[in-house]
């Protein structure tokens, strides 16, 4: 499976906007990027996902780097409740054993009040 | 619209007893998939369950058991408990589409945490 790295953890100030990025250096053309975060004492829950192009949704925005070597999941204002950990993984929707998600350690999100 | 649900919440065992954890998926959904989150890791996948067969095994022992039902629902096994397996066991579900895997949602529900004593 293509690997991830994420910074362990962030901080950053509520009503800020928040940029978590993601390195992906041996992305292959075929390698979905997917965000899940998990709230505290709740299971990874689904914030977006893209291939090539920048991805806009409720929750977040997913800005892709023109090589696909690295992305940044942006929060465009921070609350509280997206206090999380948010986890950075890549599915090839072409190769077996695409089922499952590979999760790493992700970025422990902190928000200051 | 009731999300996944998972039972029970919490669960107390000792070494060598069994357990059974289950799961109920979202509604609509037909494919069910299980993780191991040991504290201050990921999830790691243990195996997902398609149309009542195991499709997709991850890197855990025999101990390691599933079942899905007619309704989609799901049980995972673990035999001959060890301290090592007091985790977090999260239930994830999915709708498998003609088009494949690798791009659907998936569902977690909130976990059964099992504690081996």
């Amino acid at each position: 499976d293509a690997k991830t790295t994420q910074p362990n953890s962030m901080e950053s100030n509520e009503e800020e906007p928040v940029h978590l990025p993601c390195n992906h250096s041996t992305i292959s053309g075929t390698d979905y990027i997917h965000w899940y975060r998990q709230l505290p004492s709740q299971g990874p829950e689904y914030v977006i996902h893209g291939l090539t192009s920048n991805v806009n949704n409720r929750m977040a925005s997913l800005a892709i780097a023109e090589d696909r070597k690295s992305s940044t999941l942006i929060l465009h204002r921070a609350t509280l409740r997206d206090a999380a950990v948010y986890y950075c993984i890549l599915r090839d929707p072409f190769n077996f054993g695409n089922e499952k998600l590979t999760f790493g350690t992700g970025t422990r999100l902190t928000i200051i009040p | 619209d009731a999300g996944v649900t998972q039972s029970p919440t919490h669960l107390i065992k000792t070494r060598g007893q069994q357990v059974t954890l289950r799961c109920s998926p979202k509604s609509g959904h037909d494919t069910v998939s299980w993780y191991q989150q040991a504290l201050g890791q990921g999830p790691q996948f243990i195996f997902q369950y398609y149309e009542e067969e195991e499709r997709q095994r991850g890197n855990f022992p025999d101990r390691f058991s599933g079942h899905q039902f007619p309704n989609y629902s799901s049980e995972l096994n673990v035999n001959a408990l060890l301290l090592g397996d007091s985790a977090l066991y999260l239930c994830a579900s999915s709708l498998t589409t003609s088009g494949g895997q690798g791009l659907e949602k998936l569902f977690f529900g909130s976990g059964t945490q099992l504690s081996v004593l």
